[in-house]
């Protein structure tokens, strides 16, 4: 299995501008997460699903973050609009469920918001 | 989000040297799992090793190897034999049984000298 898998690796861009983060979590895993690593704020978990639903979204930050999974394969994370104090690396996890809760992680999205 | 704490910033050992990571949490339930997980400089989170709170054993995985202590609340990781390839951030994590969640430690910063 390639793993998960996310998109873009670095992203530069405006404040003001939207942005969106892609992920593809493994094939067959039931839970997929979205964390945001910062030197101030280490990493804390935005949101999960589980078989697609939001679970759990209250580590969103803002209104202007917003997280969609339309089918099993495809995650997004988007921020509308984006601030400096948004630049972070965003991870995507899943998990399978009765695995222990071991959760496997993508490369990150490097995001720096000028 | 539960209390993990890691009270290391940094640390620093000599190549094929031992090295250990402290880790404390705080919970009052019974079932839960732990977790050490390695961040290289690539940034891609690894699994290192994992605790299920029910075993006793403390898990070993080749040279990496935990010193669980329930009753105190301690989940320590001796990396022995140290490696260059070692040279990384690592995270000490909890979740629930039944909880997907997963609550993160600060982190340590371990470097390996040759």
């Amino acid at each position: 299995d390639a793993g998960v898998i996310q998109s873009p690796r670095h992203e530069v861009t405006e404040m003001g501008q939207e942005v969106t983060l892609r992920c593809k979590p493994i094939s067959g895993h039931d839970y997929l997460f979205w964390y945001r690593q910062t030197m101030m704020r280490g990493l804390e978990l935005l949101i999960y699903f589980n078989n697609n639903v939001p679970i759990d979204d209250s580590g969103m930050p803002e209104d202007r973050f917003s997280a969609k999974m339309p089918n099993a394969s495809f995650s997004t994370l988007k921020i509308q609009p984006s601030e400096p104090r948004d630049s972070a690396v965003y991870f995507c996890a899943s998990s399978l469920v009765n695995s222990y809760n071991e959760q496997f992680f993508g490369p990150g999205t490097r995001l720096t918001v000028l | 989000a539960q209390t993990v704490t890691q009270s290391q910033p940094e640390m620093s050992v000599q190549e094929a040297e031992t090295v250990t990571l402290s880790c404390t949490y705080d919970t009052s339930e019974n079932n839960y799992y732990l977790f050490w997980y390695k961040q290289p400089p690539s940034r891609q989170m690894i699994l290192v090793i994992r605790q299920e709170a029910y075993k006793q054993q403390n898990a070993t995985e080749n040279r990496f190897s935990v010193n669980f202590q329930k009753a105190a609340k301690s989940f320590s990781l001796k990396i022995s034999d140290s490696q260059l390839g070692d040279t990384a951030m690592y995270f000490c994590a909890f979740a629930y049984f039944n909880d997907y969640k997963l609550s993160f430690g600060a982190g340590t910063t371990v470097t390996v000298r040759a």
